[in-house]
């Protein structure tokens, strides 16, 4: 089984609908992150979180709101989704190593969102 | 100003050629770590590499192989008698201290290797 999950897949919805892209992890990592991938443009931070109580804003937060229901658990939500939030979603973890420092951040396969 | 700047954006080589993808960053921290991810056409990102910015030391795996140079701030990536399988997108991303270890990721180069 992998890793990392994200629930769906794929996704089509209309602008002004609620959705919501679902992140499980059994990796036991602390650490979590919600990035979009548009063509040409690499991949961007919406929002990461550190533990269950730690949550942050990241580069493209705006209309994106996200909860920690667990460690293994980081969902991301469009309140009212938009056409230019057309985009790959990728979950990702890491966890500290205990050397200090950063782990390797390790990627779900990616929610393709299409917002018409 | 980019952090990662991934100046190819598309690269074609013909199959067993050598092909290098270049990755230059910017970062005024003295602790920070430089990642390769490949993106394959099926969309999953797939980790390669991480390096600290202690350990200059070049690494091979197979035909792999990652060039770090503090004094030019790249790290590039090199694979040898390439193969069809190695089209994909590439990526390569950096992680500082400063920055709470957040992954900036260049726009990535695609690579397409011909048979």
């Amino acid at each position: 089984d992998a890793d990392v999950t994200q629930t769906p897949r794929n996704r089509i919805t209309k602008t002004g609908k609620r959705i919501m892209l679902e992140c499980s992890q059994t990796k036991g990592h602390d650490r979590m992150y919600w990035y979009r991938q548009d063509p040409g443009l690499g991949l961007r931070l919406i929002y990461y979180s550190f533990d269950v109580k730690d949550i942050n804003k990241g580069e493209i937060s705006d209309g994106y709101s996200v909860s920690r229901q667990a460690q293994a658990k980081f969902s991301l939500s469009l309140e009212s989704a938009i056409p230019n939030q057309t985009a790959l979603y990728f979950c990702a973890t890491s966890d500290f190593s205990t050397s200090g420092g950063l782990d390797t951040q390790y990627f779900g396969p990616g929610t393709r969102l299409t917002v018409l | 100003a980019q952090k990662v700047t991934q100046a190819q954006t598309e690269i074609s080589v013909v199959e067993k050629e050598d092909v290098t993808l270049d990755c230059v960053y910017e970062t005024r921290d003295t602790t920070y770590y430089l990642f390769w991810y490949k993106q394959p056409p099926s969309g999953e990102l797939v980790f390669l590499i991480r390096r600290n910015s202690f350990d200059e030391q070049n690494e091979i795996s197979g035909r792999y192989s990652w060039n770090f140079q503090k004094s030019t701030s790249s790290f590039n990536f090199t694979i040898t008698a390439s193969q069809v399988v190695d089209s994909a997108v590439y990526f390569c991303a950096l992680s500082e201290e400063a920055g709470s270890y957040q992954l900036t990721f260049g726009k990535g180069t695609k690579l397409s290797v011909i048979p």
